[in-house]
């Protein structure tokens, strides 16, 4: 079955330091992969997905799959980027997803 | 427009009570979704429609659990005689186009 393993479960960082939260997956073949954040008091949304290859708020995310991982990057972090990210793929070759745990990331100012 | 609204964002139920979670999707998507998600945790698959078909309840943890869309729209997820191991988030997501899943703010069960 398709797992997803983000090994933070928090992150801090400071104001304008470069970001990394990592996610891991398995899955055999090209896997269409997520990151959703939730922020304060607020619904979970999606934030980029692999295929789209956008970089939406500044960041961006890159697929690798020799390493299966698909860690979402910001160069410079806000301190509006405080939030819980999940990173997902769909199960089964259905439209189910699958979330890693989570990680905090906090942006310290 | 207006997303996908839950409801109630609150219950609280004794241990043994029957409950209702309510759930309207975004109008005109077709997919409905229902996670849980527990405490430290991501959100779990529970079950997913289309239209008023449910094609994969695969995710609902026992028969205590029920979910219908009679009508293609509205859901409900039911969980009978409740246990303490339910207490967690509700959420409910629709979509339109593959993927593309908006989420509801979620109902906060607690049982106790």
């Amino acid at each position: 079955a398709q797992r997803v393993t983000q090994p933070e479960k928090l992150l801090s960082v400071f104001k304008g330091a470069p970001v990394e939260l990592k996610c891991n997956y398995s899955y055999s073949g090209s896997p269409e992969l997520f990151w959703y954040v939730q922020y304060s008091r607020q619904r979970l949304q999606l934030l980029l997905r692999h295929i789209s290859r956008e970089s939406i708020k500044g960041f961006t995310a890159d697929l690798n799959k020799g390493e299966t991982s698909f860690h979402l990057k910001k160069p410079f972090a806000q301190e509006e980027d405080s939030a819980m990210y999940y990173c997902a793929l769909p199960q089964g070759g259905s439209e189910k997803l699958v979330f890693g745990k989570g990680t905090k990331l906090t942006v310290n100012p | 427009g207006a997303g996908v609204s839950q409801s109630p964002r609150y219950k609280v139920a004794k241990r043994g009570q029957d409950v209702a979670l309510r759930c309207d999707p975004i109008s005109g998507h077709v997919s409905l979704f229902w996670y849980q998600q527990a405490l430290g945790q991501g959100p779990e698959f529970l079950t997913y429609f289309q239209n008023e078909a449910q094609l994969d309840k695969s995710g609902l943890p026992s028969d205590r659990f029920f979910a219908e869309r009679p009508e293609g729209s509205v859901s409900t997820l039911k969980i009978q005689r409740t246990q303490q191991e339910d207490s967690a988030v509700y959420l409910c997501a629709s979509s339109l186009a593959v993927y593309e899943q908006y989420f509801g703010p979620g109902t906060r069960l607690t049982v106790t």
